[in-house]
């Protein structure tokens, strides 16, 4: 059972284009994160958002957590090709410190 | 500061072969995590440590797979035999918890495992 549904699985879109990813599930979590991985790596944290209806900004990108802690968007502007990577967001249930892990959304930015 | 250092990071065997991959995390992290990912898919945790005991490994498949952390420092993480599904990458983890919060893990940058 997949507790956390991303949205869209892949994205293929043109420089400076806007965009939404997903991260949707039933259960509450305590906190968010969402994560980059490039091929060859391992994911890179990018953001933590903790309370609901928290909204968090890093450069072009913004990140919401809902109002009821149960799902999170990741929206960014003016996509560079620098964007390219896999996007995994990952929630926090409990204080065993473990993350439940969505598939990721692959997100390709065409020159 | 210094990432999280694994090794090798490119390794291919015949299945029935046996493999060892290792994992050096942040000073200080006292969580170490290591994960299966296959091709497309998000990371499977197979099993976390804090310290040097072990918090879960309910996902490692134990028939095959063995993993220790001594001294609650660097840890490894072994396969013996390897089967043909389990050709993934190896990612480590390790991450800084206190107050109850977790501050989010640093990954290493994984070992590509291919069984032929």
């Amino acid at each position: 059972t997949q507790l956390l549904e991303q949205s869209p699985q892949f994205l293929s879109i043109q420089e400076g284009e806007n965009l939404t990813v997903y991260c949707n599930s039933s259960s509450v979590f305590s906190s968010l994160q969402w994560y980059r991985q490039e091929p060859g790596e391992g994911p890179v944290l990018l953001v933590t958002v903790v309370t609901g209806g928290e909204v968090k900004k890093l450069k072009r990108l913004t990140f919401q957590f809902g109002d009821a802690r149960k799902d999170s968007s990741l929206h960014i502007t003016a996509a560079q090709p620098g964007d390219t990577g896999l996007y995994l967001c990952a929630g926090a249930r409990d204080s065993n410190y473990q993350l439940i892990w969505g598939a990721g959304t692959k997100l390709i930015i065409k020159p | 500061e210094a990432g999280v250092a694994q090794s090798p990071r490119y390794k291919i065997i015949e299945k029935r072969q046996s493999v060892a991959f290792w994992c050096n995390p942040i000073s200080g992290h006292a969580t170490l995590y290591w994960y299966q990912q296959i091709l497309g898919q998000g990371p499977k945790l197979l099993i976390q440590f804090q310290n040097n005991g072990v918090v879960d490994d309910s996902q490692l498949p134990k028939d095959r797979f063995s993993a220790e952390r001594l001294k609650g420092v660097d840890s490894t993480l072994k396969i013996q035999p390897a089967k043909l599904e389990d050709s993934a990458v190896y990612l480590c983890a390790s991450s800084l918890v206190t107050g109850g919060f977790n501050y989010g893990y640093t990954f290493g940058s994984g070992t590509r495992l291919t069984v032929v």
